[in-house]
């Protein structure tokens, strides 16, 4: 059990374009789920937090205008970077919650390059 | 959340136990201890978590101390997969259950 996916898992962009990166939860309700960034050699650091039905929060220093964070349902939050540029280009991670739970399970994340 | 302190890298060897320590002198009495691991280019892997009582399951144990101000994570037989880096962090159980990263510890298992 607690199975997150992801998808993409590798895109490739050109400046300027917008990327979608879907996370589900595939056998359980995540009411809140995480958004994380890492850059190679480096920890994953968190980007926001949203909880199903409402807007998300953004950990300081993240622009919420460029990344635009859904969680429409208990198994589907999405996140899309918004005018890509070469320095977005890092390893984006999800993860997800359930009510009963008190831990966080991951996705196996996506590779964004934008050339 | 805790501030976690852990070794840079370990090496063990493979089919011995791997003994990762942490040390959380910060922790408050509701955060709970977790350990993730993260395999390179792989999203991090949930292994186990506690709040004060040892706690063990099928990947590992986790020994905590009685002032809770440190951890020890327990592989009892370290094979070649179990290379990766393992993350000690202190979250808290109630909230928004926000976790935050540090660097960790890079577990290289030798043949």
């Amino acid at each position: 059990g607690a199975v997150v996916s992801q998808h993409p898992s590798r895109v490739i962009c050109k400046s300027g374009t917008s990327v979608k990166i879907e996370c589900r939860s595939l056998d359980f309700q995540a009411t809140t789920m995480f958004w994380y960034r890492q850059f190679p050699k480096k920890s994953l650091m968190l980007m926001a937090t949203s909880n199903e039905g409402s807007k998300a929060t953004y950990e300081q220093g993240v622009e919420k205008d460029k990344f635009l964070i859904n969680h429409a349902s208990l198994t589907l939050s999405t996140l899309t970077v918004t005018s890509a540029h070469p320095e977005d280009s890092s390893f984006y991670i999800c993860s997800a919650r359930g009510a009963a739970r008190d831990t966080q399970y991951f996705g196996p994340g996506t590779r964004l390059t934008v050339l | 959340d805790a501030k976690t302190t852990q070794p840079p890298s370990m090496d063990c060897a493979e089919g011995r136990a791997a003994n990762l320590p942490c040390n959380h002198s910060t922790i408050s009495g509701n955060e709970y201890v977790y350990w993730y691991r993260q395999i390179h280019s792989q999203g991090p892997q949930y292994i186990i978590h506690g709040l004060k009582n040892n706690e063990t399951n099928e990947m590992a144990s986790l020994i905590i101390t009685e002032d809770r101000k440190s951890s020890t994570l327990i592989l009892p037989h370290a094979t070649l997969r179990d290379t990766a880096v393992y993350y000690c962090i202190g979250g808290s159980g109630a909230g928004s259950y926000q976790l935050t990263f540090g660097k960790g510890t890079k577990l290289s298992v030798i043949p």
